[in-house]
């Protein structure tokens, strides 16, 4: 199993331009989560799902946009980015319950946002 | 307010000695406590839970105990090694019929030198 994977690992943006991060898990968990991590903050959760056709905000989902069309996969896209949006992102994944199971975090990927 | 507070921010220890590193939180209604390891670069793994019932948990030289009368929980490394440096994120769960939470501290970051 490859766990949680990620891409892009670093990206550099200008402001105003979209993409979207990508996230695949192949160990069939119905939760998908995807966090930012800034310095000297905890993780804060932007988009979740509970399973394909199903998502939801977390804390901070203004600027950020999700879709679950499959089990496997869950893109994070960024509308028009923006300096704040400067973070590090995690995908997450867990078999059905966040807080009940354990959460399987990808690599990451550090956005930087000019 | 729901809050975990992680201490110190950070630690420097010597290769082969111990320390703990302090959680309290201030989360209701409570569900679970996880302690993550974060390895620079890396995401977040998982390295023991406890429920309300549990005071104690190991996981090879990490041991986790847990007072939920006090809400005060505390991560043990026992003889240290260099692939100890990281950063340890206590994490603490709400759960309230179909409502759940995942709160983050922001970790102690701990440097283990030769």
């Amino acid at each position: 199993n490859a766990g949680v994977t990620q891409t892009p690992k670093f990206q550099v943006l200008k402001t105003g331009q979209s993409m979207t991060l990508q996230c695949a898990q192949d160990m069939n968990h119905e939760y998908m989560s995807w966090y930012r991590q800034d310095p000297g903050m905890g993780l804060r959760l932007i988009h979740y799902s509970v399973g394909a056709g199903i998502t939801d905000q977390g804390e901070v989902p203004n600027g950020y946009n999700v879709s679950r069309s499959t089990t496997e996969d869950f893109p994070l896209r960024l509308l028009s980015a923006a300096p704040s949006q400067t973070s590090v992102y995690f995908c997450a994944s867990s078999y059905r319950d966040r807080t009940r199971d354990t959460q399987y975090f990808g690599p990451g990927t550090r956005l930087t946002v000019l | 307010k729901n809050q975990v507070e992680q201490s110190p921010q950070s630690l420097i220890i010597l290769e082969g000695k111990n320390c703990t590193l302090q959680c309290n939180y201030t989360v209701s209604p409570f569900s679970n406590l996880r302690w993550y390891k974060q390895d620079t670069g890396r995401g977040p793994v998982s390295l023991t839970i406890m429920t309300f019932s549990e005071n104690t948990k190991s996981n090879g030289r990490y041991t986790a105990t847990l007072d939920a009368d006090t809400k005060q929980s505390s991560l043990h490394i026992t003889a240290s090694q260099l692939s100890d440096s990281a950063s340890y994120i206590c994490v603490v769960s709400a759960r309230r019929n179909r409502d759940d939470k995942i709160i983050f501290g922001k970790g102690t970051r701990l440097h283990i030198l030769p």
